[in-house]
């Protein structure tokens, strides 16, 4: 079926605003990871969810990050208290299982003004 | 921390010709080195990938050289072609470090016709 989608596909926003960033993964994939790609860089990971549970969150850099997935399939990326450096891609990859080849998404563009 | 070093960060080749982008790693526990490609406005897409109990591995035009004690692996483009301009990640993943993977900084490929 189709790939993995993220919406929206640019966001831009005040600092201190709050944002919501959603990801539909290949329908079936157990697995859901969030990247952060700064400009120049390659993706940095976040928070992965097995199911319904985030089994590893030690990528999100402060607690204005956080992320739900109360499913098992869609996910939101919430960000609190926007600061102009969250501004970046953020990317949203799924996989059949965990370690299983990573899908990508075409990421949301996110400005922090 | 950087565990995946990747150069260089740009890259110019005439159509034919044999880019060549270069990653070294930290971490002795990866066991898995994929590379991606990503085209702009779009997520990564895995491209190819090897262990290390090879040497080398080649698929189509694209061949990874792996080198385990050196801690080094490169990405060759053999007839590079405009279409394959992009910006190319390396990635090391494995049990040492989980299996989400560390990318490194990315090479912006131009072939020119």
């Amino acid at each position: 079926g189709a790939g993995v989608s993220q919406t929206p596909s640019n966001k831009v926003t005040e600092k201190g605003k709050y944002v919501e960033l959603r990801c539909d993964p290949i329908s079936g994939h157990t697995a859901l990871y969030w990247y952060r790609q700064s400009l120049g860089q390659g993706p940095e990971f976040l928070i992965y969810f097995q199911g319904t549970g985030a089994a590893d969150d030690s990528g999100l850099p402060n607690d204005r990050f956080f992320a739900v997935r109360p499913e098992g399939s869609v996910s939101t990326l919430k960000i609190q208290r926007t600061e102009r450096g969250d501004s970046a891609v953020y990317l949203c990859a799924s996989s059949l299982v965990f370690g299983d080849t990573q899908y990508f998404g075409p990421g949301t563009r996110l400005t922090v003004l | 921390q950087q565990q995946v070093k990747q150069s260089p960060q740009s890259l110019i080749v005439q159509k034919g010709g044999i880019p060549i982008i270069n990653c070294a790693y930290e971490n002795t526990a990866f066991d898995y080195f994929p590379w991606y490609q990503q085209f702009p406005g779009k997520g990564p897409a895995l491209l190819i990938a090897i262990r290390p109990d090879v040497s080398e591995k080649k698929e189509g035009r694209f061949t990874i050289s792996f080198n385990k004690s050196a801690k080094q692996f490169s990405l060759h483009i053999m007839d590079s072609q405009p279409g394959d301009s992009a910006t190319y990640f390396c990635a090391a993943s494995g049990p040492g470090g989980s299996y989400i993977p560390t990318f490194g900084r990315g090479t912006s490929l131009i072939v020119h016709p």
